[in-house]
């Protein structure tokens, strides 16, 4: 099992240009997170997927936008891409069992914008 | 207010000693849960330990236990025998319910980083 892998690992974007990072799990997980994380701040949830189809919004919503068109993606665009939103972007997954919460992370996408 | 406070940002220890890092946290949800996760230079998550808040014994994995006292809302992680390979940076996080959306969420506190000292 590859586990939740993200594509791309590194992205060079100008201001205004708009990406999509891909994140794709193979352990048929219910949940899909999008986090960022920026220096001294720890992790921050962006927006995550209870299933597929749903998407839902985190603590950093915004400039953001996501897709669950099938289950073992989890897409999140930027349409716009700002200076700010320079960071390190973390995917993962987790189970829809009881007692079972680790969520799985994939290696990270390293985004800059100039 | 902070859900995850670590007020340690850096921490030495000597190899094979013991240390503990510190996460308090600040929830009214009678249901939650602790993680640990690791984060080498490398920059992947690797999880840790886990502790539920109904759990009636402190989590331990291997070389790791979570010092969970519920009244203090603190949860420290205690790294007994430290070795060259725990130097990395240590995140404490909260699981909440959402209930509005089925599903619960994590928020990391801005985490720890450990030089283990030859």
């Amino acid at each position: 099992n590859a586990g939740v892998t993200q594509t791309p690992k590194f992205r060079v974007l100008k201001t205004g240009q708009s990406m999509t990072l891909l994140c794709a799990q193979d352990m048929n997980h219910e949940y899909m997170y999008w986090y960022r994380q920026d220096p001294g701040m720890g992790l921050r949830l962006i927006h995550y997927s209870v299933g597929e189809g749903t998407t839902a919004k985190g603590e950093v919503p915004d400039g953001y936008n996501v897709s669950r068109l099938k289950k073992q993606n989890f897409l999140l665009g930027l349409e716009s891409a700002a200076p700010s939103q320079t960071s390190v972007y973390f995917c993962a997954s987790s189970p829809f069992l009881a007692g079972d919460y680790e969520q799985y992370f994939g290696p990270g996408t390293r985004l800059t914008v100039t | 207010a902070q859900k995850i406070t670590q007020t340690q940002p850096g921490m030495f220890v000597q190899e094979k000693e013991a240390v503990t890092l510190d996460c308090t946290y600040d929830t009214s949800d009678p249901s939650y849960g602790l993680f640990w996760y690791k984060q080498p230079s490398s920059g992947e998550m690797i999880f840790l330990i886990y502790q539920g808040s109904y759990d009636q014994q402190n989590a331990t994995e291997g070389r790791y236990s979570l010092n969970f006292q519920k009244a203090r809302k603190s949860a420290n992680l205690v790294i007994s025998a430290s070795q060259l390979g725990d130097s990395a940076m240590y995140f404490c996080a909260m699981r909440e319910e959402d209930s509005g959306a089925g599903s619960y969420q994590l928020t990391f506190g801005k985490g720890t980083k450990l030089s283990v000292i030859p």
